[in-house]
């Protein structure tokens, strides 16, 4: 069955940066794109950014331009969030999820990330 | 890039139908049919109910479907139950490769 599993939770000092992983199994990692939400805690979904895992074509919301970067391994069907400059406003829970049939079909289960002096 | 623009609450009795509108641009939701819809209840990740404005998802209640006028979509449950009680949001393709959420809707079952 597809499961993508995310890496657990993070707390770091405002600057800092956090790289979180989405580990894909059940499927052809390559033949799905993979995008990312993230949701502040009582707050609405918002999209980040995505990526294309066979050319490793990455593209963004004009908002996380330059502060966030997509990466992937295919050898081990692993996909890659790192967000810099770290903000107490990035608190917030991070999920990756699998673009099937134009939209997200199977997500992560989150990851929370804490950003507190 | 703004947040397509969703009614922050709608509510139903049980048996009702409910419509949730999804407010975007000629830039978004107006010039492209890739609008999808999510459900999550709290705490949880959410989960694929729509896809292409009006598709379900295999194992998707046919209680769920969608429409799109111009730059609004929507999504109708019909025979409303209280398992429906979430929060709801759309998100619509916004060229470029770069897609755009709703605000969201919380939906309550009276």
């Amino acid at each position: 069955q597809v499961q993508l599993v995310q890496s657990g939770a993070e707390v770091k000092k405002p600057g800092a940066s956090v790289k979180v992983s989405c580990k894909a199994s059940g499927y052809t990692f390559t033949n799905y794109d993979i995008n990312w939400v993230r949701q502040a805690a009582g707050q609405g979904l918002e999209w980040m950014g995505g990526m294309n895992p066979p050319s490793g074509k990455t593209a963004y919301a004009q908002k996380f331009q330059g502060r966030v970067a997509i990466t992937r391994n295919t050898s081990t069907s692993t996909a890659y969030m790192e967000v810099t400059s770290l903000r107490s406003e990035d608190t917030a829970v991070y999920y990756c999820g699998r673009v099937g049939a134009t939209g997200l079909d199977y997500w992560g289960q989150g990851t929370l990330v804490t950003v507190s002096s | 890039q703004s947040a397509l623009t969703q009614p922050a609450s709608v509510s139903g009795s049980p048996g009702q139908s409910i419509t949730i509108s999804c407010t975007g641009t000629g830039t978004d939701v107006g010039s492209y049919n890739l609008v999808s819809w999510y459900q999550q209840h709290p705490g949880k990740a959410p989960k694929f109910l729509i896809y292409e404005v009006s598709k379900r998802p295999s194992g998707v209640s046919n209680r769920f479907s969608g429409s799109k006028s111009g730059n609004t979509a929507s999504l109708t449950i019909s025979g409303l139950q209280a398992e429906d009680e979430a929060d709801y949001y759309c998100c619509s393709y916004a060229g470029t490769d770069v897609y755009v959420f709703g605000t969201g809707t919380e939906v309550t079952v009276l």
